[in-house]
């Protein structure tokens, strides 16, 4: 397995557009995650899924923020309208079960907001 | 809300040495995720543990529940260790996520 994919690695848009993270997660693994890094906040858990279902969501900074799972290969992250706050590196990872192992994080998505 | 700590901030050690990261909180959980965050900024899970002891290769984690504490030890540091490590808690009977603010580690040669 290639492990978690996301794209786009970079991403820069301008205020008030519409933004879309992506993320395959690794075949077979019930957990998906998302998750922010800043320099000020630090890594912050937004949402995760089990089974392609939202677990917990509370982490999501406000509505502009959106998330997905239609299948158990594939995630979205939304954000409309965007903001400059929202520039972050965003991460998503996978994991089999809950506690049984480690998970498995992609290479992030760094998005500038201008 | 968990406080979670981490302790030392910034550790610099000598190729070769023993290296003891501690993680302590504040209420109770239902696991502990260590996790090593590189330079270039990918992320990797190291362990995931709720009691005892895990071992991988020269890592070893640690959590002693009663005291709500836990340790990563890296033996025989070598430089590609140097990195960010970041301790992590789940709440008990939640799905709550608290990060530590990480400990950058650098090993010199």
């Amino acid at each position: 397995d290639a492990g978690v994919i996301q794209s786009p690695r970079h991403e820069v848009t301008e205020m008030g557009q519409e933004v879309t993270l992506r993320c395959k997660p690794i075949s077979g693994h019930d957990y998906l995650f998302w998750y922010r890094q800043t320099m000020m906040r630090g890594l912050e858990l937004l949402i995760y899924f089990n089974n392609n279902v939202p677990i917990d969501d509370s982490g999501m900074p406000e509505d502009r923020f959106s998330a997905k799972m239609p299948n158990a290969s594939f995630s979205t992250l939304k954000i409309q309208p965007s903001e400059p706050r929202d520039s972050a590196v965003y991460f998503c990872a996978s994991s089999l079960g809950w506690g049984q192992g480690s998970a498995f994080f992609g290479q992030g998505t760094r998005l500038t907001v201008v | 809300k968990n406080e979670v700590e981490q302790s030392p901030q910034n550790l610099t050690a000598q190729e070769g040495e023993f290296i003891t990261i501690n993680c302590s909180y504040s209420v109770g959980i239902s696991a502990l995720h260590w996790l090593q965050q590189h330079p270039g900024g990918g992320i990797v899970s190291l362990f995931m543990l709720s009691s005892g002891k895990k071992k991988h290769g020269r890592l070893i984690a640690t959590i002693n529940i009663q005291e709500k504490h836990s340790s990563l030890h890296i033996t025989a540091s070598h430089p590609r260790d140097s990195a960010v490590y970041i301790c992590a808690v789940f709440g008990a009977g939640s799905y709550q996520l608290t990060f530590g603010k990480g400990t950058k580690l650098s090993v010199i040669p």
